[in-house]
This record gives structure tokens, C-alpha cells and sequence, in this order.
């Protein structure tokens, strides 16, 4: 496997439900990122892990739960959510430095739910 | 907060036709990223530019980092059918670990 590897690919589960994304790279990085994509809304970022801590919560509601047990794993983990958090969930991994910073995306997730 | 103006929003062109497509910034980058999202899939970085005045090519791609910081171009030259798809900007404002800023996207429609 190379790059950034993500699964399931396609995820369809009920209010009540308890899931989890997960997001593994093999790119050597040390940052690590989730999205969410909606239609017609730019890429809205929603945890960036660096060295395996959180570094960023943009306000996320607490029914989205990451977790970056190490450098290379991302989950999300997901519990009573809302038909409105239907998108597309993108996992990106970095290696930050001095230099700017460029992301690499995995294939993404496509949430629906019900 | 930070937001990118990308424009066109949707274009559709006949195949061989040159495409521009750009992104307008209210605030100064330091770098400008440029990606394509195929559908179903996740964006894939095509160019990056990291100083002002900076022109980059990847194969029939060019890009531009505006000499203001705070807009850029992308140009596809002689289009074909596998190039559709959504064309995603990006900006960071300082170097490092601060979060890119996206822009919309300008959805490619290419016509045999």
C-alpha cells in the first residue's frame, strides 16, 4: 500500500449508530487531517493531529471523536449523528517543517446518514 | 476568517480547448497549492508554489503565484476528455503547520 488509505469507502448508518473511519498512511509524516467535504462548501478541516496530538478542533461537534494512536492511524469516530453530517470525510496526511507544508488526500469516505 | 474566491465556478469546453481557472485572496499567502478531485475520490496535488511570481509547469499545466500574494492561476492547455474533474486552490499563510485554506472549486466539463 502506498500514500493514504481509507475505509470503509462508502458508509451508510442510522442516528443511533456508532462508526468509525479510519485513515492509515504510508508516507513517513508526522500530521495528519480530517475534512469534511459537502457539496457546493469549500473543504472545511476538522482535526489536525501533529506528532500524535491534537493541534486543532475547529469547533467540531463532541459527536465527532478522533483518535491518532500513532503517527500513521487517524480514526473518526462517529455516535448519534445528524442526516446533515452526510459528506464526504477526507483523512490528509503532511510532514510540517520549516518549509511550507503540502497535503496528501486519501480516496475519502462517502457518509450517509439516514 | 481567511476565504478564497476561486472562479470560474463550472466551465465546459470543447476538448483541445485552453482552460484558466483562478483564485483571489483578501489576505497574503505564502504558498498556493493547486489540486484535482476526480469524482469519488480525494484531491491529488498537481502544483505547488511557494514564491511570489513563481511559474510552474507540470506537463500541459501551468500555475502562477500572483506577485500581490494574494491570487494565483492555473491554465490547462489543449484539454482532453481525462481532465475533468473539480480543481481545488489551496493557500497557507505562514509556513509550517498552519491549516491551508481552500477555495470552492471550479468543476471541468470537457466536451469530445
Amino acid at each position: 500500500e502506498t500514500g493514504v488509505t481509507q475505509t470503509p469507502r462508502h458508509l451508510v448508518m442510522g442516528m443511533t449508530n456508532k462508526k468509525s473511519l479510519k485513515c492509515e498512511q504510508h508516507l513517513g509524516h508526522n500530521a495528519m487531517y480530517w475534512y469534511k467535504q459537502s457539496a457546493k462548501k469549500p473543504l472545511e478541516l476538522m482535526f489536525v493531529y501533529s506528532l500524535e496530538e491534537r493541534v486543532e478542533n475547529n469547533s467540531v461537534p463532541s459527536r465527532f471523536s478522533p483518535e491518532c494512536p500513532n503517527s500513521s492511524h487517524l480514526f473518526l469516530h462517529l455516535h448519534t449523528l445528524q442526516p446533515e453530517d452526510s459528506a464526504l470525510y477526507l483523512c490528509a496526511s503532511s510532514q510540517p517543517g520549516l518549509g511550507p507544508t503540502e497535503q496528501f488526500f486519501g480516496p475519502g469516505t462517502r457518509l450517509t446518514v439516514l | 476568517g481567511q476565504q478564497l474566491n476561486q472562479s470560474p465556478q463550472s466551465m465546459f469546453i470543447q476538448e483541445g480547448e485552453d482552460v484558466s481557472m483562478n483564485c483571489t485572496s483578501s489576505s497574503i499567502f505564502n504558498t498556493w497549492l493547486w489540486y484535482k478531485q476526480d469524482p469519488g475520490e480525494g484531491p491529488v496535488l498537481l502544483i505547488a508554489l511557494y514564491k511570489a511570481g513563481e511559474l510552474t509547469s507540470n506537463g500541459r499545466l501551468t500555475a502562477q503565484f500572483g506577485i500581490t500574494r494574494k491570487d494565483s492561476f492555473l491554465n490547462i492547455s489543449a484539454s482532453i476528455p481525462s481532465d475533468v474533474g473539480i480543481y481545488f486552490c489551496a493557500g497557507q499563510a505562514i509556513s509550517g503547520n498552519t491549516p491551508l485554506v481552500f477555495g470552492k472549486g471550479t468543476r471541468l466539463s470537457v466536451i469530445a
